[in-house]
């Protein structure tokens, strides 16, 4: 039971480059976000899914896609990287049926 | 508005002294659930408690103990004893209920916690 793991752990960058975050769970939870974090700010909601097929934005959703074709899956995609873009990204997931947040170990990405 | 506050940023205590950090809270909410998180130097989020809107009861687990009082939208933690491994970054957070609410978790800003042996 590996829980919630993202790849890759560390990632570079050129600014306009292209990449996808990518986010798995084996806990069949149903609802999963993106979180970004930066110095000082605390963690802030990119984008969640409350379910295969359908997701929503949060509170930064701008320059990241995202999309969730099956329950385990939950990539996070920069179609053109920029350097404000550089942060940790954690994937989280939960239960319906419980309230507690289960986070991966994070991806630490730098846009040069 | 829908906000958690950790107004202080860093905190430095020598080892075995008590320590609180404070955490408040905005929401209009009548249910919502309020965590804490620690984030040790090596990075990932480890959760140490959640609070729904209707226990007031505080809590009490080993060294660690929360108060939450609803009169004054606060929810703060108090370390007993301090240890060096207590070191780390404390995150408040709230959440709400709610089909699409349930995903979304607002966070503190966080308080970087030091212990000095």
């Amino acid at each position: 039971n590996a829980g919630v793991t993202q790849t890759p752990k560390f990632q570079v960058l050129k600014t306009g480059q292209s990449m996808t975050l990518q986010c798995a769970q084996d806990m069949n939870h149903e609802y999963m976000s993106w979180y970004r974090q930066d110095p000082g700010m605390g963690l802030r909601l990119i984008h969640y899914s409350v379910g295969a097929g359908i997701t929503d934005q949060g509170e930064v959703p701008n320059g990241y896609n995202v999309s969730r074709s099956t329950t385990e899956d939950f990539p996070l995609r920069l179609l053109s990287a920029a350097p404000s873009q550089t942060s940790v990204y954690f994937c989280a997931t939960r239960s319906m049926g419980d309230n507690e947040q289960f986070f991966g170990p994070g991806t630490r990405l730098t846009v040069l | 508005a829908q906000k958690v506050t950790q107004a202080q940023t860093e905190i430095s205590v020598v080892e075995k002294e008590d320590v609180t950090l404070d955490c408040v809270y905005e929401t209009r909410d009548t249910t919502y659930y309020l965590f804490w998180y620690k984030q040790p130097p090596s990075g990932e989020l480890v959760f140490l408690i959640r609070r729904n809107s209707f226990d007031e009861q505080n809590e009490i687990s080993g060294r660690y103990s929360w108060n939450f009082q609803k009169s004054t939208s606060s929810f703060n933690f108090t370390i007993t004893a301090s240890q060096v491994v207590d070191s780390a970054v404390y995150f408040c957070a709230l959440s709400f209920a709610g089909y699409s609410s349930a995903s979304k978790i607002i966070f503190g800003s966080g308080t970087r916690l030091s212990i000095r042996p």
